[in-house]
């Protein structure tokens, strides 16, 4: 597509419930990273994927945060048994290789209540 | 891992101003890029510039690699420039943003 998409825009899950987020970047990069940011603050890295290597989980907060991205395409963040500290607008981008201008999309804002 | 350090964190401009945002950097770099994250917060890609200077309109860049510092100048500034301004760094696979820096506009 012309650039990265996310969806939903916007969930409101119930404290204990599973959310799964999507990413699909621009057509042909090979790098894609997630990004949250919370009301108020800069970007906190949670993982990054580079082709078919293997990922690099480091960002992520805890056990109940995972990514895959199948087909070196489309990604998804799955957080389960969701806690209120997870709210935050979560932030996919893509970029051609590792290294070169990034491009994000629009976010999703994911509200724990 | 790589800090980085944004200055300054708020800045209130009157329209039409000029202004300069830092950016310092920890360590040695693959990359640099600045971000504008408008009020909706849509993160707009404004330069890639792991060195030497880069313009675009009103806005250009400069960064010194060997002295890990990065900065952006807004020239005549407009309304439309509200919002906050990223810096992000990259060493191998690790891109870091600083806190970045709120700027306001006011008319």
């Amino acid at each position: 597509g012309a650039g990265v998409s996310q969806s939903p825009s916007n969930k409101v899950t119930e404290k204990g419930k599973d959310v799964e987020l999507r990413c699909d970047p621009i057509s042909g990069h090979t790098a894609l990273y997630w990004y949250r940011q919370s009301l108020g603050q800069g970007l906190e890295f949670l993982i990054y994927f580079q082709g078919n290597s293997a990922p690099d989980k480091s960002g992520l907060p805890s056990d109940r945060f995972s990514a895959e991205r199948t087909g070196g395409s489309v990604s998804t963040l799955t957080i389960q048994r969701t806690q209120q500290e997870d709210s935050a607008v979560y932030l996919c981008a893509s970029s051609l290789f590792q290294g070169r201008g990034y491009t994000f999309g629009s976010g999703t804002r994911l509200t724990v209540v | 891992g790589i800090q980085v350090e944004q200055s300054p964190p708020d800045l209130i401009l009157q329209e039409g101003a000029n202004s300069t945002l830092r950016c310092n950097f920890s360590d040695s770099v693959n990359n640099l890029q600045w971000f504008h994250q408008n009020p909706w917060g849509q993160l707009i890609n404004l330069f890639y510039i792991p060195s030497g200077t880069k313009q675009n309109g009103r806005l250009s860049a400069t960064t010194v690699a060997t002295e890990r510092y990065s900065l952006l100048y807004i020239s005549s500034s407009q309304t439309t420039d509200s919002g906050v301004y990223f810096c992000a760094v990259m060493l191998n696979n690790d891109m870091r943003f600083g806190a970045g820096t709120r700027l306001t506009v006011k008319p």
